[in-house]
């Protein structure tokens, strides 16, 4: 089966650093997404890793590790506007959709 | 270029009536996923068709939910009977293929909500 872990909610403050975690178990890997969720809003594509390492994209990295079963998303330079919720999901194998995680509420602060 | 459109964005229903949630794929999307969020949750993977032909239903209820997308017009998200339980946020994904790394692009979603 699948399962996907993530913290439930985070707060930070406006222009620092913030590492979001997700560690996964499935039964097949083909990668790894993460997606930004604004209240009532539809989930937006961010990052995308199928290879161990980090994936740097502007204020937004993502990096994986296959062997620990584990990703994190890091957000620079923290803006009011990355208020939301990162949704993290799993390509695998054995399933013909992705399967994502709860999610984690960010919360910036002044 | 317009993304994924689901309709109505707000839909409220008594229990025991019907819904139908729309939802038209991007232009040259032949897979359309179906997903509910209840609040504060992830997103539960539901039902994933292709053009007249459901590819995997192992998310959807057994009884009361059904799901089409036929050959013209929008997939069909319909729920019989709705229950207080069904209020839901369910929202529809679309891809030109299925292949690995392949993201998906979200609609907008349909609020249901059950009196």
């Amino acid at each position: 089966g699948q399962n996907i872990d993530q913290p439930t909610e985070m707060t930070a403050t406006e222009g620092a650093i913030v590492q979001i975690n997700c560690t996964y178990q499935t039964s097949g890997f083909n990668g790894l997404f993460w997606y930004q969720q604004h209240a009532g809003e539809a989930p937006t594509f961010l990052s995308y890793n199928v290879l161990d390492g980090l994936e740097e994209k502007g204020r937004f990295s993502s990096f994986l590790s296959r062997s620990k079963g584990y990703s994190y998303l890091l957000l620079k330079e923290l803006q009011m506007k990355d208020s939301a919720s990162y949704l993290c999901a799993v390509d695998d194998t054995g399933r013909r959709a992705l399967t994502f995680g709860s999610g984690t509420r960010l919360q910036v602060q002044p | 270029n317009a993304g994924v459109m689901q309709n109505p964005r707000h839909l409220v229903r008594r229990r025991g009536q019907e819904a139908r949630l729309r939802c038209s794929p991007m232009k040259g999307h032949s897979h359309v996923y179906w997903y509910r969020q209840l609040p504060e949750e992830g997103l539960k993977f539901m039902v994933y068709l292709q053009k007249e032909n459901i590819i995997d239903e192992s998310g959807m209820p057994k009884e009361r939910f059904s799901a089409e997308f036929p050959k013209e017009g929008p997939s069909i998200l319909r729920i019989q009977q709705v229950v207080r339980g069904d209020s839901a946020a369910y929202f529809c994904a679309s891809s030109p293929t299925r292949t690995t790394n392949e993201k998906l692009f979200f609609g907008s979603g349909t609020q249901l909500s059950v009196l």
